[in-house]
């Protein structure tokens, strides 16, 4: 199981960003997966899963502003974060638990 | 949502020691709960899976315990390596969530 984490960066408050997670290895379509983040220092925070059949859940402090998504026929899992503020800065991981990504750094900050 | 409180937040002990990590969540999560390890600048790797159950490739002198609302983590015999910071995390019910971890350090 490989999972490549792109698309961090430096955003600035309000702003957009996607981050890709690309999966090998496994049978992707079959597996729900999940996005965790961990701000600098800080302890480790989910943020949202997305089952295999493409049902969502989110964490309260990003419902309405992240859209978590998948496609199959790119072993690609999607994080679309939209609306950034300064506590989003974190490094974002993706998993297929137990297997995480290492995981991508955005700074939201102007 | 369910609160997990780790503690000690810091543990500092000597090579060969015996070590024992707590989590507490705010209500029963019916052992469905991991331990995972997070050495720095790396993601975190999984211990314990369902209170007591040892991941593969784990060394053996890591062990799970606990029921209800409170669960353990045990080092028998506290390695150089195992200088971590450690989670755990409950998927019982609501968002999962995380405890806020202990920080082991070799005295």
């Amino acid at each position: 199981v490989q999972l490549v984490e792109s698309g961090g960066g430096l955003v600035q408050p309000g702003k957009s960003l996607k981050l890709s997670c690309s999966a090998s290895g496994f049978t992707f379509s079959s597996y729900g997966m999940h996005w965790i983040r961990q701000a600098p220092g800080k302890g480790l925070d989910w943020v949202a899963y997305i089952s295999s059949s493409s049902g969502t859940v989110y964490a309260d402090a990003v419902k309405g502003r992240f859209t978590i998504s998948r496609d199959n026929a790119k072993n690609t899992l999607y994080l679309q974060l939209n609306s950034l503020k300064s506590e989003d800065t974190a490094i974002y991981y993706c998993a297929r638990f137990p297997y995480w990504g290492q995981g991508v750094m955005v700074t939201v900050s102007s | 949502d369910i609160q997990m409180t780790q503690s000690p937040p810091v543990l500092s002990a000597s090579v060969g020691d015996r070590v024992t990590l707590s989590c507490k969540a705010s209500q029963n999560i019916n052992k469905n709960l991991d331990w995972y390890q997070q050495k720095h600048g790396e993601a975190p790797k999984l211990l314990i899976y369902y209170t007591n159950n040892l991941q593969t490739g784990i060394p053996s002198r890591f062990s799970g315990s606990g029921s209800g609302t409170d669960y353990t983590l045990t080092i028998s015999s506290l390695q150089p390596e195992d200088v971590a910071t450690y989670y755990c995390y409950q998927y019982n019910s609501g968002p999962l969530t995380f405890g806020s971890g202990t920080k082991l350090e070799i005295k």
